[in-house]
């Protein structure tokens, strides 16, 4: 059965501070995805990583993945406090036509000023 | 340019009434996906459907719980006979192709009393 595990679960930093998410998983997958949650509401997609060595950066954050290690990152920078919700990874482990996604227990993230 | 709709957003049953979930996918996408999130958890995969075919159900009780998506109209996540422990958040997410980028519609919360 595919694991996932993130750490830390709960983060507070102060703004402008710089922190990494870590995300690791249990069985070979190209794809994985890192989604973002606010409080009573949806996931809304940040990024998803197909690749060893894949990196992306969308504003503050940067996510990177390494399929060898089974661990994916996220790495905030100079953090502000619009960023505090809750950031799951997420990994599909199928190689053929069925994709579903195993996601890992998230990281509630608080950025204080 | 409309997303993953779901309803209803809030849906209060008592023990023993059913409950049906709907969730209608974004335009072109003919891939669905239920998943289930207890507070304070992740996501936990449940089905996975297209058109008039159940792909994947391998996050579904085996009793009482049951989805369709039907050749017209929206995927449907029906619970008979509900019970306190099925209180918690339903998401849907749809994608166009296997693998694919998943999107999640803004969840229906159910409650149990």
């Amino acid at each position: 059965e595919l694991k996932v595990e993130q750490n830390p679960l709960f983060l507070s930093m102060q703004e402008g501070k710089n922190y990494t998410i870590y995300c690791n998983y249990s069985t070979t997958s190209d794809r994985l995805y890192w989604y973002r949650q606010d409080p009573g509401k949806s996931l809304e997609s940040l990024f998803v990583l197909l690749s060893n060595g894949a990196v992306k950066q969308e504003g503050r954050l940067m996510a990177s993945l390494d399929t060898k290690a089974r661990l994916s990152t996220l790495h905030i920078t100079a953090a502000v406090h619009d960023l505090s919700a809750t950031y799951f990874c997420a990994v599909d482990p199928s190689t053929g036509t069925a994709s579903k996604l195993t996601f890992g227990t998230g990281t509630r993230l608080q950025v204080t000023l | 340019n409309a997303g993953v709709m779901q309803n209803p957003r809030h849906l209060v049953r008592r023990r023993g009434q059913e409950a049906r979930l709907r969730c209608s996918p974004m335009k072109g996408h003919s891939h669905v996906y239920w998943y289930r999130q207890l507070p304070e958890e992740g996501l936990k995969f449940m089905v996975y459907l297209q058109k008039e075919n159940i792909i994947d159900e391998s996050g579904m009780p085996k009793e009482r719980f049951s989805a369709e998506f039907p050749k017209e109209g929206p995927s449907i996540l029906r619970i008979q006979q509900v019970v306190r422990g099925d209180s918690a958040a339903y998401f849907c997410a749809s994608s166009p192709q296997s693998g694919s980028f998943q999107h999640f519609g803004d969840g229906t919360r159910l409650s149990i009393l």
